[in-house]
């Protein structure tokens, strides 16, 4: 079963501005991670942040972690067009290999 | 490094047919794979864990009788899609963890589009 809900499910943006997506999930997690897919293709790995972290850089892309509340974010500061993709966020439980995935925001950025 | 391939990118297939999908990690060995299935603008839904030389780890809800996962070797895991039905129509992706990095990011392939007319 999906464990993460993502807020938005769309997000249509200026380039420049910035994209916030937000992502919440259910059970206790070793990590949290975010993959952008571009349409029609496979997932690549954006970054990854513990569950002992608060925050991570990476790049233009920020990343926050509230395990207390169960959420995550992901900011693209000055965003571009090739940033147009989908965002999911990703958890694994802890001892478990698997990731289950979020419903994805898609992210459109106007030029 | 950590480059996952997928064959075929598409395949399209009549009702009743079985098609057969290959997932290869092809500069490090792969002990797990995964596969998943995902519909238009849906997310990626987890259908089985493949793992080298024994039986894959099917979740709820996924016929293990009609996709049969074969994990022979540590580079290559394949799906078959048995007696194909237009509902089955989907993208299928893979992906495997990199046991060298000690990490939890996994890699994907770029997935392949069934289509079943």
């Amino acid at each position: 079963s999906q464990q993460g809900e993502e807020d938005p499910q769309a997000l249509s943006i200026q380039e420049g501005e910035n994209a916030t997506m937000n992502c919440s999930y259910k059970t206790s997690i070793n990590n949290l991670q975010w993959y952008r897919q571009n349409s029609g293709r496979g997932l690549v790995h954006l970054i990854l942040i513990r569950s002992n972290e608060r925050e991570k850089h990476s790049g233009r892309l920020r990343v926050t972690l509230d395990t207390s509340k169960k959420s995550s974010s992901l900011l693209i500061t000055a965003s571009r067009a090739a940033d147009t993709a989908s965002y999911f966020c990703a958890t694994d439980g802890q001892g478990a290999q698997k990731l289950v995935f979020g419903q994805g925001t898609r992210l459109t950025i106007n030029p | 490094g950590a480059v996952v391939s997928q064959h075929p990118s598409w395949v399209i297939c009549k009702s009743g047919t079985s098609v057969k999908i290959e997932c290869r990690s092809l500069d490090f060995q792969a002990t797990t794979m995964f596969w998943y299935r995902q519909f238009p603008k849906q997310s990626l839904m987890l259908m089985a864990t493949s793992n080298e030389g024994s039986k894959a780890t099917y979740e709820q809800g996924v016929e293990k009788d009609k996709f049969l996962i074969n994990h022979a070797s540590l580079t290559l895991s394949t799906l078959t899609v048995t007696s194909a039905h237009p509902e089955d129509s989907s993208f299928y992706i893979c992906s495997a963890r990199d046991p060298r990095r000690g990490s939890y990011e996994q890699y994907f392939g770029p997935g392949t589009r069934l289509t079943v007319t």
